[in-house]
């Protein structure tokens, strides 16, 4: 799987859209990306993912480059229950084995 | 339909103990995966179990080993405990190995060792 790298900390204000990078400059043609979240203290929740088109669902919106080498993970309206870390992870789709390689992620605060 | 529940919550052993941790799949899921989170770090990958087969593994000691049942629970057990053990044990679930949308994790069990 392609490695991934993220900032370590953003600051967001509440209310206004957080926008979290991801480079997987060595991301393969059949990759997706994924994004999960792990509030303090509970087990990591799944976001949304991604092949090589523009995804949205009720939590955020993924924005995926041309080239496929970034993208931006967009909470729209930041709430202080969206504060966590955000991790970016690239995987084979239905791959046997289905071993999520998390990094240390993007710890993201959102403040009043 | 319920999620997937871990047990025990929080556990303390000392350093030579063995120990056994549970978890309960999401009704309809076949599939289980244990991660260990250190502290500050991301989750990292232990094993995965398919239809009570281990079906991949990741770089952790032979110790470390686990079982899932015919309801699809699963336990792991890690023998001859050590300190740098100490961590966050979570334990995944989802629809099979074909699943690719979504992995539903426990709150997981904190394991210190002393």
């Amino acid at each position: 799987d392609a490695k991934t790298t993220q900032p370590p900390s953003m600051d967001c204000a509440e209310g206004r859209a957080a926008n979290l990078p991801c480079n997987h400059s060595t991301i393969s043609g059949n990759e997706y990306v994924y994004w999960y979240r792990q509030i303090h203290s509970q087990g990591p929740q799944y976001i949304i993912h991604g092949l090589k088109n523009n995804e949205t669902n009720e939590m955020a919106s993924l924005i995926i480059t041309e080239d496929r080498k970034s993208s931006t993970l967009i909470l729209p309206h930041a709430t202080l229950r969206d504060t966590a870390v955000y991790y970016c992870i690239v995987r084979v789709a239905g791959n046997s084995g289905y071993a999520l390689n998390f990094g240390k992620g993007t710890s993201l605060l959102v403040t009043p | 339909e319920t999620g997937v529940t871990q047990s025990p919550t929080h556990l303390i052993k000392t350093r030579g103990q063995q120990v056994t941790l549970r978890c309960s799949s999401q009704s309809g899921h076949n599939t289980v995966s244990w991660y260990q989170q250190a502290l500050g770090q991301g989750p990292q990958f232990i094993f995965q179990y398919y239809r009570e087969e281990e079906n991949g593994r990741g770089n952790f000691p032979p110790r470390f080993s686990g079982l899932q049942f015919p309801n699809y629970s699963s336990e792991l057990n890690v023998n001859a405990l050590e300190l740098d053990d100490s961590a966050l044990y979570l334990c995944a679930s989802s629809g099979g190995l074909d699943s690719y949308n979504e992995q539903f994790f426990g709150p997981g069990t904190r394991l210190t060792v002393l």
